[in-house]
């Protein structure tokens, strides 16, 4: 199984301060994407890093990917309140009959 | 332009019965995939749809099963409810599949 597995499962820090959620995966990939879940609802596309890029941003966010370490991170810079969210990442393998596979995702709360 | 609907939102169903969620994605998207969200497990992969076809499976019995029409709307169905089938079941667009998925809100199933 090629599963991303998000670290740590919850981090609580506080307004302000930098994020940084990791992603780890087993088998050759295309891409990684991140998504985030507000409480009991849908996710919400962030940013997908292709197999060949090492760094990508969009606003506050900064995902880099390590394809040797198979392994990904996600950095929100100057957290907000509204960043209190889950966060997953979602691997899609370089096999074509792999399914796209999510973590387990990791819980972010920003304390006010 | 309108996002992906499920409906209904909400459902409660007894241990044996049927249920039938629904998934409209979001005009010409021609893919449509299923995911079962427990606090356990994250999100599991049920099926995804393209072009009425179901393009891939996950590792859930055959009590679960889905379809997609013409018009690319998708339902999913649960026989034989199980207590342990009480989830969000998240449904997800995409132009060809794969990558950048808009999700749905969820149908929180809750079977007593």
């Amino acid at each position: 199984s090629q599963q991303g597995e998000e670290d740590p499962q919850a981090l609580s820090i506080q307004e302000g301060e930098n994020a940084t959620m990791n992603c780890s995966y087993k088998t050759s990939i295309n891409n990684l994407q991140w998504y985030r879940q507000n409480s009991g609802r849908g996710l919400v596309h962030l940013i997908l890093i292709r197999s060949n890029e090492r760094e990508k941003h969009s606003g506050r966010l900064r995902v880099t990917l390590d394809t040797s370490k198979k392994s990904s991170s996600l950095l929100i810079t100057a957290s907000r309140a509204a960043d209190t969210a889950s966060y997953f990442c979602a691997t899609d393998s370089s096999n074509r009959d792999d399914k796209i596979i999510f973590g387990k995702g990791t819980r972010l709360h920003i304390l006010p | 332009k309108a996002g992906v609907t499920q409906t209904p939102r909400y459902l409660i169903k007894t241990r044996g019965q049927q249920v039938t969620l629904s998934c409209s994605p979001i005009s010409g998207h021609r893919s449509v995939s299923w995911y079962q969200q427990t606090p356990g497990q994250g999100l599991q992969f049920l099926f995804e749809y393209f072009s009425e076809t179901q393009r891939n499976k996950g590792n859930f019995p055959g009590r679960f099963s889905g379809r997609q029409f013409s018009n690319s709307r998708s339902e999913m169905n649960v026989s034989t409810l199980e207590l342990g089938d009480s989830a969000l079941y998240l449904c997800a667009s995409s132009p060809l599949g794969r990558n950048g998925y808009t999700f749905g809100s969820g149908t929180r199933l809750t079977v007593v």
